[in-house]
């Protein structure tokens, strides 16, 4: 079965640092571009990061650029999310999903809750 | 990077049909044939229906279709069943390997 787990969401305080895991199974990562999305508690989605399948090239919406980096290990078949200087308007549930082609995000993870406070 | 827009609510009985438009500008949904639309029910993953404009997901019931013309893209639900009450996404390609989601459409099947 092809799916996408998410984990390494928790509370965290503002200007410190979590680092996402998502585990993919089914299929082999990094034959796909992979994405990154968030979503506010009672907020719409947001896209927030991308990486291709050679991951050699990534990219960030403006709001997380310098802070957060997308990154893959293919031997564990597994994309991450490394979130620095986490702000309030950070927190929301991240999800990861796999892109068919351009923007075609076929598959999701359940998401996985970022808390950031004092 | 703006949100595309889209209406905050639609609605309509069992079996009608609904329309909901994503507006964006020449930058993102004008610009790309990849414009896709996503089905989120309440505390769940959004779920693929459309892409490239146009096209169902496999599985996808042919209820679901949709359309473009120059900055807004639709999507219409036909035949509404209760399942179909839900959240609905667009999302575009903006250039420069970035992308773009809609402000969210709640559909409410009464």
């Amino acid at each position: 079965e092809v799916q996408l787990v998410e984990s390494g969401g928790g509370l965290v305080q503002p200007g410190g640092s979590l680092r996402l895991s998502c585990a993919a199974s089914g299929f082999t990562l990094s034959n796909y571009w992979m994405h990154w999305v968030r979503q506010a508690p009672g907020k719409g989605l947001v896209w927030v990061s991308r990486i291709d399948r050679d991951a050699t090239s990534t990219s960030y919406a403006d709001s997380v650029r310098g802070r957060f980096t997308i990154s893959r290990d293919s031997a564990k078949n597994t994309l991450y999310l490394q979130m620095n200087s986490l702000r309030d308007e950070d927190m929301a549930v991240y999800f990861c999903a796999r892109d068919l082609v351009t923007n075609v995000l076929d598959v999701w993870g359940q998401g996985t809750m970022v808390t950031v406070s004092s | 990077q703006s949100a595309l827009t889209q209406p905050p609510s639609a609605s309509g009985s069992p079996g009608q049909s609904v329309t909901i438009s994503c507006t964006g500008t020449s930058s993102d949904v004008g610009g790309y044939e990849y414009v896709s639309w996503y089905q989120q029910h309440p505390g769940k993953a959004p779920k693929l229906k459309i892409y490239e404009v146009t096209k169902r997901l496999s599985g996808v019931p042919d209820r679901f279709s949709g359309s473009k013309s120059g900055n807004t893209a639709s999507l219409t639900v036909s035949g509404l069943q209760a399942d179909d009450e839900a959240d609905y996404y667009c999302s575009s390609y903006a250039g420069s390997n970035t992308y773009v989601f809609g402000t969210g459409t709640k559909v409410t099947v009464l």
